[in-house]
């Protein structure tokens, strides 16, 4: 199976910050690589696909990239209803494996 | 407006049985691979099952190969998930996805096993 270790668990910023959060794949997964943010109580949403592409509806201060086997989300100035856990998923090969997520707070 | 709205959750003892539905409505169903996703209390995401969109083909986690069985019905819309042999370790919420992958979920319903 394809294991994705997301750094960091968790996490705080202040608002205004510039924020990173990285998973790397155990294998080649090109870039089927998804996103998603979860808000307490609430369903995942996801914020990005293939990599780098902007799901519909999402704040262009959401973006992707990937360098190798390191995939990362960065918030370019975060917001606060950016709190949220957030999850990386591998889509390429089953099974899909998600990344054990990011709690990201408020400093 | 996409909408996935899954039912049947509830308490069931261990080693029984329980079917989860998922309507789904603003999109050509069967056109689109669905997928169920599973959050045990307090914990990550973990992906239970695929369907393509004509049903004929399923995929699982080894977690749960040989208990689950994921179905869909094109013509009502509506995706199943049959849960068997259900363990303390299956209690979690249920979500119905719409692949992209992903690209879309239902509010999630409930399942808790317990005697």
């Amino acid at each position: 199976d394809i294991q994705m270790t997301q750094s960091p668990s968790s996490m705080s910023a202040s608002l205004g910050d510039r924020v990173t959060i990285t998973c790397r794949a155990s294998q080649d997964i090109g870039n089927y690589l998804s996103w998603f943010q979860q808000k307490p109580g609430k369903s995942p949403r996801r914020m990005i696909y293939g990599a780098t592409n902007l799901a519909a509806g999402v704040p262009s201060r959401f973006s992707g990239s990937r360098s190798g086997s390191d995939y990362s989300l960065t918030i370019s100035s975060l917001e606060s209803e950016d709190m949220a856990i957030y999850y990386c998923l591998q889509s390429i090969q089953y099974p899909w494996t998600f990344g054990g997520g990011t709690k990201l707070e408020l400093k | 407006e996409v909408q996935l709205v899954e039912t049947g959750g509830g308490l069931v003892q261990p080693g029984r049985s329980l079917k989860l539905s998922c309507v789904a409505s603003g999109f050509t169903f069967n056109n689109y691979w669905m997928s169920w996703t599973r959050q045990a209390p307090g914990k990550g995401l973990e992906w239970v099952a695929s369907i393509t969109n004509s049903g004929g083909s399923t995929y699982y986690p080894d977690s749960v190969k040989g208990r689950f069985t994921i179905s869909r019905d094109n013509a009502q819309n509506t995706l199943y998930l049959q849960m068997n042999s259900l363990r303390s370790e299956d209690t979690a919420t249920y979500y119905c996805t719409r692949e992209g992958p992903f690209a879309y979920w239902g509010q999630g319903t409930l399942v808790t096993v317990s005697s």
